[in-house]
């Protein structure tokens, strides 16, 4: 149990077009999810901390008209890259953390983006 | 906000041999320090994690220790062996399932 995946697992995109990553809890409620960016060698990140039913909690330095977060449901978080530009290739990583029990984060495989 | 620091950045070690990482953290208000292990191109990988209450804490191989006071925890990883080979993070946050603050890597390569 306790499945986190993401989809697309990679994406190819031409600068300045919109991009769609989803984050789904397979087998187990989330009410936060977590969207991490990670550039090549360097660590994760934090984005932004997606809440269900509420707006996300953006952290310092991250555009919230950029980088648009959807927690509709209790098992979906999309984030949506606006106006991609090079500069946002990277690999992003979502989490979610299962609303019963221990409170442990579990982490989806990453979505490669690469902005042309 | 929480900073996290993480040395060494590369580490080598004959397979057999011992590893140790070593983090800092500044939130005195941080709880919950978890270790992650990532292979390139893919998810991290909880391999252990302590909280504040605890001081040090085993999984076979595997050894987190933690000084609350000074503010730093390690990870050692005994006997390493090539499959040991990864990239490992620490983590720190308020408490388990809160936004996680990471160093900023260890790679590790055990050499056969």
């Amino acid at each position: 149990g306790a499945v986190v995946s993401q989809h697309p697992s990679w994406v190819i995109c031409k600068s300045g077009t919109s991009v769609k990553i989803e984050c789904r809890s397979l087998d187990f409620q989330a009410t936060t999810m977590f969207w991490y960016r990670q550039f090549p060698k360097q660590s994760l990140m934090l984005m932004a901390t997606s809440n269900e039913g509420s707006k996300a909690t953006y952290e310092q330095g991250v555009e919230k008209d950029k980088f648009l977060i959807n927690h509709a449901s209790l098992t979906l978080s999309t984030l949506t890259v606006t106006s991609a530009h090079p500069e946002d290739s990277s690999f992003y990583i979502c989490s979610a953390v299962r609303s019963l029990g221990r409170n442990e984060q579990f982490f989806g495989p990453g979505t490669r983006l690469t902005v042309l | 906000g929480e900073n996290v620091e993480q040395h060494p950045s590369t580490l080598s070690v004959q397979e057999g041999d011992s590893a140790v990482i070593k983090c800092t953290y500044s939130d005195s208000a941080s709880n919950y320090f978890p270790w992650y292990k990532q292979e390139l191109g893919k998810r991290p990988q909880l391999i252990i994690d302590i909280r504040s209450n605890v001081g040090e804490k085993k999984d076979q191989r595997i050894a987190v220790t933690l000084n609350k006071t000074a503010k730093h925890f390690s990870l050692h990883i005994t006997e390493t062996q090539p499959e040991d080979s990864a990239v490992y993070f620490c983590a720190a946050s308020q408490a388990a399932g809160n936004k996680l603050t990471f160093g900023g890597g260890t790679r590790v390569l055990v050499k056969p």
